[in-house]
């Protein structure tokens, strides 16, 4: 399995600019997790997916942040308008199911992230 | 979800065993202690998890606690390749990240 596949690796966008991430969760996994990382929160669950549907989004900053999930092969996390604090890494994530469900199914695989910069 | 407390930087010798605590005072009966670590400004990296016993897999020991307040994770021989950042997370669903322990494994 190629595990969790993100897009774009790097994108550098001016103020104002719509920005929209893209991730392919590891195929039969049946929940996604967005995280933001900056040197100065760390690392910030944003929202997560249960079966495509959005369980948790009380991570997510604000109204400009949305993220959606139409099938089970692709979520996506956009932005608008984007601003200098949104400047981070973006980190997708999928597990199996959930550590409630069963001893060894809620080890979380992470994408290799999105470094977004925001002039 | 219970939070957690580990201290913000490490050293271990090369070769030696590496041993990350972390406090988890107010942890309750359904959650689950895991760790996971972050190499550079790679994406995290499952280690480890438990309930109530003891764990061991090819990559680490987790040692719990029996009141569960706190834990240990063992790293046998740590290799300089094990640099990163440590997290301890607690949790029964939602996997939330603290600060972690930074581990410099020095040669």
């Amino acid at each position: 399995d190629a595990g969790v596949i993100q897009s774009p690796r790097h994108e550098v966008t001016e103020m104002g600019q719509e920005v929209t991430l893209r991730c392919k969760p590891i195929s039969g996994h049946d929940y996604l997790f967005w995280y933001r990382q900056t040197m100065m929160r760390g690392l910030e669950l944003l929202i997560y997916f249960n079966n495509n549907v959005p369980i948790d989004d009380s991570g997510m900053p604000e109204d400009r942040f949305s993220a959606k999930m139409p099938n089970a092969s692709f979520s996506t996390l956009k932005i608008q308008p984007s601003e200098p604090r949104d400047s981070a890494v973006y980190f997708c994530a999928s597990s199996l199911g959930n550590w409630f469900l069963g001893k060894d199914t809620g080890e979380l695989f992470f994408g290799e992230g999105s470094r977004l910069t925001v002039l | 979800d219970a939070k957690t407390t580990q201290p913000p930087s490490m050293d271990c010798a090369e070769g030696r065993a590496a041993n990350l605590p972390c406090n988890h005072s107010t942890i309750s009966g359904n959650e689950y202690v895991y760790w996971y670590r972050q190499i550079h400004s790679q994406g995290p990296q499952y280690i480890i998890h438990g309930l109530k016993n003891n764990e061991t897999n090819e990559m680490a020991s987790l040692i719990i606690t029996e009141d569960r307040k706190s834990s240990t994770l063992i790293l046998p021989h740590a290799t300089l390749r094990d640099t990163a950042v440590y997290y301890c997370i607690v949790g029964y669903d939602k996997v939330i990240f603290g600060p972690g322990t930074s581990l410099s494994v020095i040669p």
